[in-house]
């Protein structure tokens, strides 16, 4: 996890609750990305960031929008528009080179009820 | 399509015995693949890569993997398992053209048994 901090590691909101997940990561890294983990799914990408100010969708971005506006910050909001949203998120950066591994932050596990 | 398929949800083995998970892929052009380990309530973190050159791949704590091009596999080895690498095991490959895209496996979770 070195490296990338996500917080907070626990969230409960509300049905109807816009929430923001935070993701830092000190490693100079380009490249970041958001996905959400389910069970027996494994990831799945959300939103991504090659650059800042510049951030693309990824295949399950509806009812989610993210902004880049530093390099070591890479904010997701959940809004009350994501019909599913109790799921563990999971932050991740990379080098902007190809084909370097992605490292990944611990995680923020959000309930909504 | 490109897609990755861990195709058992569960290996059990016994402490000191060889481990293996296995992992298919399908991906266009020359494939990039990663395995990763993620213990309960945490993040992913990286165990290796095969980008190119030798198919035996190694990487942290005495894992290993072979990458075979006919077969499209990348199975994850380690000679002799320990009852703390009981975690969940995912396969990624990188996805051909574009940015930094990673297709994960749905992961298989290890149990090692003293």
């Amino acid at each position: 996890d070195g490296g990338i901090t996500q917080s907070p590691k626990y969230l409960f909101r509300k049905e109807g609750q816009n929430v923001t997940l935070s993701c830092e990561q000190n490693l100079n890294h380009d490249a970041m990305y958001w996905y959400r983990q389910d069970p027996g799914q494994g990831l799945r990408l959300i939103y991504y960031s090659q650059i800042v100010n510049d951030f693309q969708k990824g295949d399950i971005a509806e009812g989610y929008s993210v902004s880049r506006e530093k390099k070591e910050s890479f904010p997701l909001t959940v809004t009350s528009a994501q019909k599913n949203p109790t799921a563990f998120y999971l932050c991740a950066s990379s080098k902007a080179e190809l084909p370097y591994e992605q490292y990944f932050g611990p995680g923020t596990r959000l309930t909504v009820t | 399509a490109q897609s990755v398929a861990q195709p058992e949800d569960q290996v059990n083995v016994a402490e000191g015995n060889p481990l293996t998970v296995k992992c298919t892929y399908s991906v266009s052009g020359n494939p990039y693949l990663f395995w990763y380990v993620q213990y309960p309530n945490r993040g992913l973190q990286f165990l290796l890569k095969y980008i190119t050159g030798d198919n035996l791949v190694k990487g942290s704590y005495g894992f290993e993997a072979e990458f075979n091009k006919s077969q499209t596999s990348f199975h994850l080895k380690k000679p002799s398992a320990l009852v703390s690498d009981s975690a969940l095991y995912f396969c990624a490959v990188r996805v051909s053209g574009g940015y930094n895209k990673l297709i994960f496996g749905a992961g298989t979770r290890l149990a090692v048994h003293p």
